[in-house]
């Protein structure tokens, strides 16, 4: 089955500064790539996505950029706020399914 | 609209004992999902509905049944509850499956097996 591999596990920066979120895939098939955020305590919400048909999709701050050939995409979150502290999942499409991976703990310090 | 609703919000069973959990919503969603999180483990799929009447197996099914009801309801059950069972788990629901696969989820159902 799919295997979503997420990279780093934790992540702290700085207020005002870049965070950068990786994550593997090994279907080749996977066309659809979203990526969820979970504060604590509470449900995971879609803050973006990207199909298999584009390479890069910006919303504000937040950005995705997916290389097909090497199955590899990625988050990038500019100018960081506190509030972007929270956990960050990645997932690909199998099939019907979404696999997940593990998350990233993304805390943004003042 | 009210989105995906699951009950109870909290639940503690003793070890053997069995229960269902809930899980409905109202966006006229075709594929429904339950997914159980543990520390460090991420979203692991337990069972998933494409559609009405269509069940299957994800990740982790061992222990665990489900039925979906109708269109907006699909629960899970579990039989004789074990320690390894405690988790929280997170109803989802989508459009469908595959490449329309937004899913939103519930707020979750934090379950304690003693």
């Amino acid at each position: 089955g799919e295997n979503v591999e997420q990279h780093p596990s934790t992540l702290s920066v700085q207020e005002g500064d870049s965070a950068v979120i990786k994550c593997t895939y090994s279907d080749s098939a996977s066309n659809y790539f979203p990526w969820y955020k979970q504060e604590l305590g509470k449900r995971p919400q879609l803050i973006i996505d990207i199909r298999s048909n584009v390479g890069e999709k910006k919303d504000q701050r937040i950005a995705v950029t997916l290389n097909k050939t090497a199955k590899h995409f990625s988050l990038h979150i500019t100018e960081t706020q506190p509030e972007d502290s929270a956990v960050y999942f990645c997932a690909a499409n199998s099939g019907y399914a979404l696999n997940f991976g593990k998350g990233t703990s993304l805390l943004v310090t003042p | 609209n009210a989105g995906v609703t699951q009950n109870p919000k909290f639940q503690v069973l003793k070890t053997g004992q069995s229960m269902t959990l809930q899980c409905a919503q109202d966006m006229n969603h075709n594929s429904m999902y339950w997914y159980r999180q543990d520390p460090g483990m991420g979203l692991r799929l337990i069972y998933y509905s494409a559609s009405e009447g269509t069940t299957d197996k994800g990740e982790v099914p061992n222990g665990y049944n489900v039925s979906r009801l109708n269109k907006r309801e699909f629960s899970l059950r579990l039989e004789s509850a074990a320690p390894s069972q405690t988790s929280v788990y997170f109803c989802a629901s989508s459009e469908w499956g595959g490449a329309k696969n937004i899913q939103y989820f519930g707020a979750g159902t934090r379950l304690s097996v003693l």
